[in-house]
């Protein structure tokens, strides 16, 4: 049972435009997300976080949206850029389970120039 | 501050070795997480770890797998008579204890050993 989709596989976006990557979740006990941006070969870099209280987080040309009824976040890049080609992935966290991290299958970002 | 450390950062066995992977947290971190990536797969949780306490390991499979993280030296995670479903990518993380005691909900990982089971 995979408590946290991505379904989108892939999206192609032109150098400027906003790409915008979409996540959901089945598990109302999660309450913190967070987003990851992963290169071939290397380990994910932590991009931006949300907390459940939260609707928006904001940081330079990064925006994570959280829409709790729905389950439902977003991350927003504007403008894209070439060096933004990666994969990302959406990773939640439970308040009553540890510290583990729940992620998505994640979504191939390309950036055409 | 160098990051999280993981080696080697490939490693080929033979069906039937063990394999020992490597991690050494960010300078200041406390708490130690592995997790495994599967072809074209998401992350999946297998063992958090404190300094000589393990945490939680309710995604380690029960059998052939164990981890530690000593007092002294690297968090180790091993995988004994390797079989071929075991080639996959391990990651580490790791996150700082605040001053209040809380932990951060942050993970900062590692560049990942890639194993490849012949």
């Amino acid at each position: 049972d995979q408590q946290v989709k991505q379904n989108s596989p892939s999206l192609s976006v032109q150098e400027g435009r906003i790409s915008i990557l979409n996540c959901d979740y089945t598990n109302s006990m999660f309450d913190y997300f967070l987003w990851y941006k992963k290169y071939p070969a290397e380990g994910p870099t932590f991009l931006i976080s949300i907390s459940s209280i939260k609707d928006k987080n904001e940081d330079g040309r990064f925006t994570v949206f959280l829409n709790k009824s729905a389950k439902h976040l977003s991350l927003h890049i504007v403008p894209s850029q070439p060096g933004d080609s990666a994969v990302y992935f959406c990773a939640a966290r439970t308040n009553n389970a540890g510290n583990m991290l729940t992620f998505g299958g994640g979504t191939r970002l390309m950036v055409k120039p | 501050n160098a990051g999280v450390m993981q080696n080697p950062r490939h490693l080929v066995r033979r069906r039937g070795q063990e394999a020992r992977l490597r991690c050494s947290p960010m300078k200041g971190h406390s708490h130690v997480y592995w997790y495994r990536q599967l072809p074209e797969e998401g992350l999946k949780f297998m063992v958090y770890l404190q300094k000589e306490n393990i945490i939680d390991e309710s995604g380690m499979p029960k059998e052939r797998f164990s981890a530690e993280f000593p007092k002294e030296g690297p968090s180790i995670l091993r995988i004994q008579q390797v079989v071929r479903g075991d080639s996959a990518a391990y990651f580490c993380a790791s996150s700082p204890t605040l001053l209040s005691g809380g932990i951060t909900d942050t993970q900062y990982f590692g560049p990942g050993t890639r194993l490849t089971v012949l």
